[in-house]
Parts: structure tokens; C-alpha cells; sequence
């Protein structure tokens, strides 16, 4: 099956720090997604990238779908305590049935 | 984005007992629902793809008679652990895909922590 690499597992950075993630992939996909999840609460949907090469942008975060459709980053400028949680990548292959490939997560933390 | 709502957040059951989770699309229609389960500090697992109107498909490996699936209208479908035990125990998500968008995200349910004593 398809297999999503993300790192780094985890990250711990001081307040106003920028954050770099990203997610490769064995096989290419159609759409990249980067969610974060807090403790006890499902993921939220930060970012969606549908096209090779697209960079946007949400806030002070920053994803790019990369050309070769097996990757993505994210960043995050100037941390705050707030952005703490895992962030997970997640891609999908179009069709009917839609079905996401999740990365193992990023556990960032960041200390005041 | 859309909401979508999962019911209940926390429950804890007897072994033995069933225990019925209800995902909601609150302000859209959802043709297609996923169900996940997710382990502490790890990433989601996805159990299965519920069809309204339709039979569910399974992951391999998820029992389908053990986590009975019910997807009986646009808003809304059901996930029943039936005969729960201790290793049932996790926490359970949900997500549903927008209807007749062509580019669409997965938005997620808040999720059910399940803890089966």
C-alpha cells in the first residue's frame, strides 16, 4: 500500500521560532492535506494543496505541493504557544472513494 | 470550513455491552463517511468507508461484524461496537467528504474516546 514519511517525529522550539515539516511519498498523489490535532479533539484541517507545485498559504502557515506529486512541506513562521500539537500530513489519490493516507505525525512543542 | 459533529465525545461501557457512535455532517451532505481509529501518540487508522445508502467497505483486518456500520442518510452515520472488550478500547474518529465537490477535503468529527472496563 502507499506509504507517507513525515518528519521530523517530533520538534521542541522557543517562541517566535520558524517550524519546517514535510511528508514524502512512495507513489504520487493527487491531493495533500495538513491537519493538527490537540489532545482529545479530532483533526483540523490547516491546509489543502490539490496541484503540483502550488504554495499557499494560511496565516503564518505556508504548504507546498511538491512537482513530482511525492511530496509536501509545511511551515510555520514565528511559533507561539498556541501552534503546540501534532500535525499530520495526509494525501489522496482522487476517485470515487476519496480515502486518505496519513503520515505518522509531527509532535511540536513550543516552549514559551 | 464544514462541521461535522460525533457523538458521544467520552463513553465508557461494560465488557460485553455495545456502544453506538453517531457522526453527523451538521451544514453539508456527505455521500461518504470514514471511520477511524487512532492508538495514543499515533497516526489514524482507517476501519472503513461507509456509502449512504450502501453497504460499508473494510480495511483488512476490521472486523465488519464486530463494527457495525449504518450510513442511513446524507448527515449521519453510525458506528456500533458490538460485544465490546478492553482492547476495543481507543479513540474513534470520524470524517466526511463534501458532497459534489470535485476538489474536497475531509473534515473531522471531534472524536469518541472509547473505554470498555
Amino acid at each position: 500500500g502507499q506509504q507517507l514519511n513525515q518528519s521530523p517525529q517530533s520538534m521542541f522550539i522557543q517562541e517566535g521560532e520558524d517550524v519546517s515539516m514535510n511528508c514524502t511519498s512512495s507513489s504520487i498523489f493527487n491531493t495533500w492535506l495538513w491537519y493538527k490535532q490537540e489532545p482529545g479533539e479530532g483533526p483540523v484541517l490547516l491546509i489543502a494543496l490539490y496541484k503540483a507545485g502550488e504554495l499557499t498559504s494560511n496565516g503564518r502557515l505556508t504548504a507546498q505541493f511538491g512537482i513530482t506529486r511525492k511530496d509536501s512541506f509545511l511551515n510555520i513562521s514565528a511559533s507561539i504557544p498556541s501552534d503546540v500539537g501534532i500535525y499530520f500530513c495526509a494525501g489522496a489519490s482522487g476517485g470515487s472513494n476519496y480515502k486518505l493516507t496519513f503520515g505518522k505525525g509531527t509532535l511540536l512543542t513550543v516552549n514559551p | 470550513g464544514a462541521v461535522v459533529s460525533q457523538h458521544p465525545s467520552r463513553v465508557i461501557c461494560k465488557s460485553g455491552t455495545s456502544v453506538k457512535i453517531e457522526c453527523r455532517s451538521l451544514d453539508f451532505q456527505a455521500t461518504t463517511m470514514f471511520w477511524y481509529r487512532q492508538f495514543p501518540k499515533k497516526s489514524l487508522m482507517l476501519m472503513a468507508t461507509s456509502n449512504e445508502g450502501s453497504k460499508a467497505t473494510y480495511e483488512q483486518g476490521v472486523e465488519k461484524d464486530k463494527f457495525l456500520i449504518n450510513h442511513a442518510s446524507l448527515t449521519l452515520s453510525t458506528l456500533t461496537v458490538t460485544s465490546a472488550h478492553p482492547e476495543d478500547s481507543s479513540f474513534y474518529i470520524c470524517s466526511a467528504r463534501v458532497m459534489g465537490r470535485q476538489n474536497t477535503e475531509a473534515f473531522f468529527g471531534q472524536g469518541t474516546r472509547l473505554t470498555v472496563v
